[in-house]
């Protein structure tokens, strides 16, 4: 079962623009984090962002959680051609007392950053 | 640091035949998690390992796959036998103490 769910599923933007993605999951979590994949490779580790934190940035990267409405949100800066990928968000509940959990990923948005 | 490496990076088979996939996760991870990713969706975890247990393998077809990460290191995951629907990118990753995961480049298997 897919625990996040990501809007908008497409996202198609001019060079230059800001880009914002969204995420709901379900139950409660440990951390979220989001990911890219690049069409045929790999995904990449983009950002974490713990359940008692509510925003982080990393370079043109800005990530929010509210934990009350089960909400997280990505924002791209000052977007690139070479941001052109999908985007994941992808939650982790811990099992108890242990440092690691189920890492579930939602199905992701397409964003297209035009030249 | 060396990445997650995956072998094979392609493989075609007919339906009915069997296939393993081979995972080497980064050094000192102990968390190493295989997925299934169909074309167009995000990837389904088939099975999570903490070392050389199991965490999760609720998704994992258990008539037909299998999965084993001896001595808490490598991993190979099988299917036997593939079915059509079982055309997907297969990724393997890993990761430490609850960080963030280092994907490999994935096996795309095709079932003809």
């Amino acid at each position: 079962s897919q625990q996040g769910e990501e809007d908008p599923q497409a996202l198609s933007i001019q060079e230059g623009e800001n880009a914002t993605m969204n995420c709901s999951y379900k139950t409660s979590i440990n951390n979220l984090q989001w990911y890219r994949q690049n069409s045929g490779r790999g995904l990449v580790h983009l950002i974490l962002i713990r359940s008692n934190e509510r925003e982080k940035h990393s370079g043109r990267l800005r990530v929010t959680l509210d934990t009350s409405k089960k909400s997280s949100s990505l924002l791209i800066t000052a977007s690139r051609a070479a941001d052109t990928a999908s985007y994941f968000c992808a939650t982790v509940r811990n099992a108890g007392g242990t440092s690691y959990g189920k890492l579930t990923f939602g199905q992701g948005t397409i964003l297209t950053v035009h030249p | 640091e060396a990445g997650v490496a995956q072998s094979p990076r392609y493989k075609i088979i007919e339906k009915r035949q069997s296939v393993a996939f081979w995972c080497n996760p980064i050094s000192g991870h102990a968390t190493l998690y295989w997925y299934q990713q169909i074309l167009g969706q995000g990837p389904k975890l088939l099975i999570q390992f903490q070392n050389n247990g199991v965490v999760d393998d609720s998704q994992l077809p258990k008539d037909r796959f299998s999965a084993e990460r001896l001595k808490g290191v490598d991993s190979t995951l099988k299917i036997q036998p593939a079915k059509l629907e079982d055309s997907a990118v297969y990724l393997c990753a890993s990761s430490y103490r609850g960080r963030g995961a280092f994907f490999g480049q994935g096996t795309r298997l095709t079932v003809v």
